[in-house]
């Protein structure tokens, strides 16, 4: 069953604490992505990969860092220095034999206690 | 930078009802468009899309799109709503040329329908 898995569907978080978000594709897309959903705001691109060991930057990177090391893979790390952590994450994916369309996993809510 | 605006942020409509939902962007070059739908509890997946050709698209569940150039604009039309067509719907731009697919979402429109 093909598809886009993101795990845990919830995450807490502690103050000063860094946590890792998974992100894990079958579909063999080259393309992965990042956004970040808070109510009334839409989606906002963290960070992207158009192919494995390269990622750029997106709109809101601040605080957060990510690694490509496999194509199936890859993992969103929420570090201390974002201060407003509490939010829907989503994962996605495309290639261009897909017309470039991103499909997205079902997203991880990011709790901060 | 490219926008995309999303005027209605909040529609309600009773069953049956038409609907039609706005969706502007900035972007004066070759732009794919694309409208994606979150159903409570479910995954954001795609409605629609266009890329070229007849600037009139049909989508699942009955949904169409209609892309005018000249006004910017990509609205989302359904003739007879449903209960289950409760949701929130986002429209997302790509522009060409750019970056991958790197897309720019609107901020979402939330629909309610009431019986």
């Amino acid at each position: 069953d093909g598809g886009i898995t993101q795990s845990p569907k919830y995450l807490f978080r502690k103050e000063g604490q860094n946590v890792t978000l998974s992100c894990e594709q079958n579909l063999n897309h080259d393309a992965m992505y990042w956004y970040r959903q808070d109510p009334g705001q839409g989606l906002r691109l963290i960070y992207y990969s158009q192919i494995v060991n390269d990622f750029q930057k997106g709109d809101i990177a601040e605080g957060y860092s990510v690694s490509r090391e496999k194509k199936e893979s890859f993992p969103l790390t929420v570090t201390s220095a974002q201060k407003n952590p509490t939010a829907f994450y989503l994962c996605a994916s495309s290639s261009r034999r897909a017309g470039e369309t991103q499909y997205f996993g079902p997203g991880t809510r990011l709790l901060v206690l | 930078a490219q926008s995309v605006s999303q005027h209605n942020h909040h529609v309600i409509l009773s069953e049956a009802a038409s609907l039609e939902l706005g969706c502007n962007y900035s972007y004066g070059g070759t732009v794919n468009l694309f409208w994606y739908v979150q159903y409570p509890g479910q995954h954001l997946q795609l409605l629609l899309k266009y890329f070229s050709g007849d600037p009139l698209v049909k989508g699942i569940k009955g949904f169409e799109a209609e892309f005018i150039k000249s006004k910017f604009s990509f609205n989302l039309r359904k003739p007879s709503v449903q209960w289950s067509d409760t949701a929130e719907y986002f429209c997302a731009v790509k522009s060409i040329p750019g970056t991958a697919s790197k897309l720019t979402f609107g901020t979402g429109t939330r629909l309610q329908v009431t019986l």
